[in-house]
């Protein structure tokens, strides 16, 4: 079955650049989406398709995808920012949809 | 305004069974799939079904097929899952989710069901 591999934690200072990596075979080939889940919430759709931001989601948040790791970045980050990240794609040869284990973003 | 309200979570014994269920509103139901996600406590996020618009085609993670079966009723807007022969490793907050494309686009709040003796 398909794996999604993300680091663990990421900590980054206020105002500088988080980026959170999902590692997959060959992500680059599929479309990958991105969750926050801020403590004791349910999760926010961020970014989906790769690099597209739903309404109300701030242009600080993007998203790439090539070869095979996938990669969140979080601009200019905020103590709002804190929270789990997780990456998610489908894969069609299980037809399984896949979550990577997150991220916890950490703002130091 | 998309609104999905979970219920129907709580306690259970190993090997008993639950039913959650799903309110929708906010949009036409009938047109989309839906998922149930799962979280365990402190743990990551884990797919567990989903269910075409018009039931036409039904999938399921592994660690819960032929124990855990997905439906809908579009004439009353609602979602269900029905968890027969629970286990320890079941206990957890389940999300219902509508589904745009590859991804989730709304999830409710959850509803947590506990498996313990």
């Amino acid at each position: 079955s398909y794996v999604l591999t993300q680091p663990p934690s990421v900590s980054v200072a206020p105002g500088q650049t988080a980026r959170i990596t999902c590692e997959g075979n060959n992500i680059g080939s599929k479309s990958v989406h991105w969750y926050q889940q801020r403590p004791g919430q349910a999760p926010v759709l961020v970014v989906y398709d790769d690099s597209d931001r739903p309404s109300g989601i701030p242009e600080r948040f993007s998203g790439s995808d090539s070869g095979n790791t996938a990669t969140l970045t979080i601009s200019r980050v905020e103590a709002g920012d804190e929270a789990d990240y997780f990456c998610q794609v489908w894969d069609s040869s299980s037809e399984h949809v896949v979550f990577g284990g997150g991220t916890k973003l950490t703002i130091l | 305004e998309v609104q999905l309200v979970e219920s129907g979570g709580g306690l259970v014994k190993p090997g008993g069974s639950l039913r959650l269920s799903c309110a929708a509103s906010g949009f036409t139901f009938s047109s989309y799939t839906m998922n149930w996600v799962r979280q365990a406590p402190g743990k990551g996020l884990e797919w567990v079904a989903s269910i075409t618009s018009g039931s036409r085609s039904l999938f399921y993670a592994d660690s819960v097929k032929g124990r855990f079966t997905i439906s809908r009723d579009s004439a009353k807007n609602s979602l269900y899952l029905q968890m027969i022969s629970l286990r320890v490793d079941d206990t957890a907050v389940y999300y219902c989710a509508r589904v745009s494309g590859q991804f989730r686009d709304y999830w409710g709040q959850g509803t947590l069901v506990t498996v313990s003796s």
